[in-house]
Parts: C-alpha cells; sequence; structure tokens
C-alpha cells in the first residue's frame, strides 16, 4: 500500500518563512507525481494552491510556492499570515486513477 | 463561475442505500472529470475515485473499489456516489472535485462544500 507522509505539524512565527515536505512511500518524489497541495480550514472544503509541483492557481497568494526538495514534494509559506493557520494536505499521482492524499499537515501561527 | 453544489446531509441506518450528488456549474460539465474525497471525522483525506461525464468512464482508488458505486447523469451536470448498504464507518464528509488537466499538469480545481454522511443505528 502506497503511503504518503507529511510532517504531522509545525509552528511558525508571523512573518516567517516554513516548508512543508511529502514523502512517498515508493522511493523519491519527482515532477511525474504532479505533486498538488491543498488548503483546509476548520469547517471548510479543501481549497487548491499548487499543481504539478510549482505552478499556481490564480487565487493562490504569492507567497505560498511549490518545489521539488531533496526527493520530497515542497510547499513554502514566506512571510505567513495568522489567516494561513490551517492544515495543508499533498496529493501524489501513481498513475491510472491512483492518486494518494498525504496524512497532512497542521501548520500553528504563534 | 464555476460551482459544484452538493446535496444535503444525511442520517441513514446501518444496511440502509444511499445516493449524494453532486451537480456542476458554469463550465462545459462533460469535458472534466469528477472525484471523489472522503473525510472520515477528524481525519485526512482520501481519494475515492473519479468519472468522467462525458462517456461514463469511472475508475476507483483500490480501497474503495467495490465499496461504492460513482455514476453521471450528463443530461443534468450531475455526479453521484452511492451505496448499497451502508456501515457505521462509513460515516464521513464527502467531497466531490472537479479534475483540470492542463499543459502544466494536473490538478483538483473545484471543489463541492461537501455532503455530511451520518450512519447510526
Amino acid at each position: 500500500q502506497t503511503v504518503v507522509t507529511q510532517e504531522p505539524s509545525l509552528t511558525v512565527s508571523p512573518g516567517g518563512t516554513v516548508t512543508l515536505t511529502c514523502a512517498s512511500s515508493t522511493g523519491a518524489v519527482t515532477s511525474g507525481y504532479y505533486p498538488n497541495w491543498f488548503q483546509q480550514k476548520p469547517g471548510q472544503a479543501p481549497r487548491a494552491l499548487i499543481y504539478s509541483t510549482s505552478n499556481k492557481h490564480s487565487w493562490t497568494p504569492a507567497r505560498f510556492s511549490g518545489s521539488l526538495l531533496g526527493g520530497k514534494a515542497a510547499l513554502t509559506l514566506s512571510g505567513v499570515q495568522p489567516e494561513d493557520e490551517a492544515e495543508y494536505y499533498c496529493l501524489l499521482y501513481y498513475g491510472g486513477a491512483h492518486w494518494v492524499f498525504g496524512g497532512g499537515t497542521k501548520l500553528t501561527v504563534l | 463561475e464555476v460551482q459544484l453544489v452538493q446535496s444535503g446531509a444525511e442520517v441513514k441506518k446501518p444496511g440502509e442505500s444511499l445516493k449524494i450528488s453532486c451537480k456542476g456549474s458554469g463550465y462545459s460539465f462533460t469535458s472534466y472529470w469528477i472525484g471523489w474525497v472522503r473525510q472520515m471525522p477528524g481525519k485526512g483525506l482520501e481519494w475515492m475515485g473519479i468519472i468522467y461525464p462525458g462517456d461514463s468512464d469511472t475508475r476507483y482508488s483500490p480501497s474503495f473499489q467495490g465499496q461504492v458505486t460513482i455514476s453521471a447523469d450528463k443530461s443534468i451536470s450531475t455526479a453521484y456516489l452511492q451505496w448499497s448498504s451502508l456501515k457505521a464507518s462509513d460515516t464521513a464528509m464527502y467531497y466531490c472535485v472537479r479534475r483540470f488537466k492542463t499543459v502544466a499538469g494536473t490538478t483538483l480545481d473545484y471543489w463541492g462544500q461537501g455532503t455530511l454522511v451520518t450512519v447510526s443505528s
């Protein structure tokens, strides 16, 4: 069974920078996994932030960026705002209809 | 404006059947795949499967194959997720989501508001 692993929780100060990562049990994450990142706040549906490693949606704030880092997909928030406190999920594509979400990272802004 | 509007919350008993819906608007419904995502209480997101309303090509995550049925009625721009016999463990929020494919890659760009399914005796 394919497992996608994220940090369970991270804490960052307002105005700071934080990087969330996303690892695959099958090995290094590459662009061929089309890494996606989503933000979910309590009581809300998830919102798409990043697709195919580093592409932003029209609504994605400029402070969010995606990359590949050390064999993992990464989401970096620069100049963190209080409203960025949320759960963040990555999603990797394994072919066919086989997509797998990571377990999520709870980001606290403190 | 692209919208996915899901049917309302459901409370069911174990063993009952259920079909929830997701109506798309603001885009060509038959040209984009629609997926379903489960979120159990206090837990993360799980990919269930996907359908292409244009020809009803349907694919399931191995974890959900045989457990649910995904379908679509393109004449009314609506996708469905159904169970023939619910279990308490099916209690969760279910989201539909549009898959958007570009030259840059693929994403799940628009999400429904979610349908809460509660299964309890």
